[in-house]
Parts: structure tokens; C-alpha cells; sequence
């Protein structure tokens, strides 16, 4: 079946270092979205990747979908205390058909 | 404005008991997701449903049903619990895709379950 994987399972860092999370599909994907969850809460949406080889930035976070369609990235520069939480990447097979990845948690030395 | 409203968000049960957690969306969405999250494991869809009357088998369905009566409303059973369902369990409810592209989903706040 279809599988998400997503490394590294922790990373810690110094604040102000740069932090990126990789997530690589087993098949194709139609898209891919992304998600926060801080310590104690429930996932929230942070993007969704569409074309192949999109990048899209949000402030300081860079998402990346590869050519293939088949693995993307978030890259956060200079992370602060307030990124602190876990990333999750989810991939849609099909319409309905979603896998999440098993998330990278971040935490961050002030 | 509530959103994806989860009931309970704590219950402990005894192994062999049965219970229905709840899930409550009011922004008329089609789709609605079970997941439930297991520390290093990430979100493992249970079920889901993609309108009123529809449900389909997700990655971890077995000693799982639900239903979908009202298209608001998303139950999750559990007809004899075990501790291997000691487990956060988050609903998630999202709008039809489009050709394109898929919705965001939305998520409650979770329930957290304990089955001694």
C-alpha cells in the first residue's frame, strides 16, 4: 500500500539555526499539504503543494514539491521559539485517498 | 464559529467496554476523517466518509465502526475496547476537492482515550 515517510522523526536546534523536514512518497501523488501541531493541540493546515516542482514560501517557511511528484520539503530559516511543535506532511493519492506522514518534531534551544 | 467540536475530550474505560466518541462540523463540509495519533506514529486514518450515508475503510479500521447519518455529524464506535486503543483520536472534516486540488482539513481538539 501507499506509504509517507518523513524524516527526521526529532530535530533540535539553536534558535536562530535553519530547520527542514523531508517527506518522500512510495507513489505518485495529486498533491501534498502540510501541517503544524504545537505541543498539546491538533494539527493545523499550513499549505498545499498542487504542480510539480511548485514552491511556494510563507515568511520564513519554503515548501517544495519535487518533479516527480513524489517527495516535498519545508525549510524554516532562522527558527524562533514560536516554531516549536511537529510537521506534518499528508499526501492525497486521490480524491479522498490521504496518507499524513509520521510527522517531524521540532524543538528549539533559546 | 466553532468549527470540528469532538465529544468526549477525556474517557477512560475498561478493557471489553464499548463507547461512541462524536464529531460535530458546522461549515457543511462533504468529507470527514477519523485519525488517530500514537506518539511516533502520526495520524493513522481509521475511517472517513465522503458525504452523508458513505463511509470507507481508512489504513487501521479493524475494531472501529462508524457512521454518518447527518452530514454534521461523524461517530466513531468502539463495540469492545481494548488497550491497544489507548490512543488521541482527531476528526477532521474538509470541503469537496476540486479538480485540481484537495481542501484543507480541519480538525477538532481530539479525545483522549485510555483502556485499562
Amino acid at each position: 500500500g501507499q506509504q509517507v515517510m518523513q524524516i527526521p522523526q526529532y530535530q533540535h536546534v539553536q534558535e536562530g539555526e535553519d530547520f527542514t523536514t523531508y517527506c518522500n512518497s512510495s507513489t505518485t501523488l495529486s498533491n501534498i499539504q502540510w501541517y503544524k501541531q504545537r505541543p498539546g493541540g491538533h494539527p493545523v493546515f499550513l499549505i498545499q503543494l498542487v504542480k510539480s516542482g511548485e514552491v511556494k514560501k510563507q515568511k520564513r517557511l519554503t515548501f517544495q514539491f519535487g518533479e516527480a511528484k513524489k517527495n516535498s520539503s519545508l525549510h524554516i530559516t532562522a527558527t524562533q521559539t514560536t516554531d516549536v511543535g511537529t510537521y506534518f506532511c499528508a499526501g492525497y493519492s486521490s480524491a479522498s485517498k490521504i496518507i499524513f506522514g509520521s510527522g517531524t518534531r521540532l524543538s528549539i534551544r533559546p | 464559529n466553532a468549527g470540528v467540536t469532538q465529544t468526549p475530550k477525556f474517557r477512560v474505560l475498561k478493557t471489553g467496554q464499548s463507547m461512541t466518541l462524536l464529531c460535530a462540523q458546522d461549515m457543511n463540509h462533504e468529507y470527514m476523517y477519523w485519525y488517530r495519533q500514537d506518539p511516533g506514529m502520526g495520524l493513522r486514518l481509521i475511517h472517513y466518509s465522503v458525504g452523508e450515508g458513505t463511509t470507507a475503510k481508512g489504513e487501521v479500521p479493524d475494531g472501529y465502526n462508524v457512521s454518518r447519518l447527518k452530514k454534521q455529524n461523524f461517530l466513531l464506535g468502539l463495540e469492545s475496547a481494548a488497550p491497544s486503543q489507548t490512543s488521541v483520536y482527531f476528526c477532521a472534516s474538509t470541503g469537496h476537492p476540486t479538480e485540481q486540488s484537495n481542501q484543507p482539513q480541519h480538525f477538532g481538539d481530539g479525545t483522549r482515550l485510555s483502556i485499562l
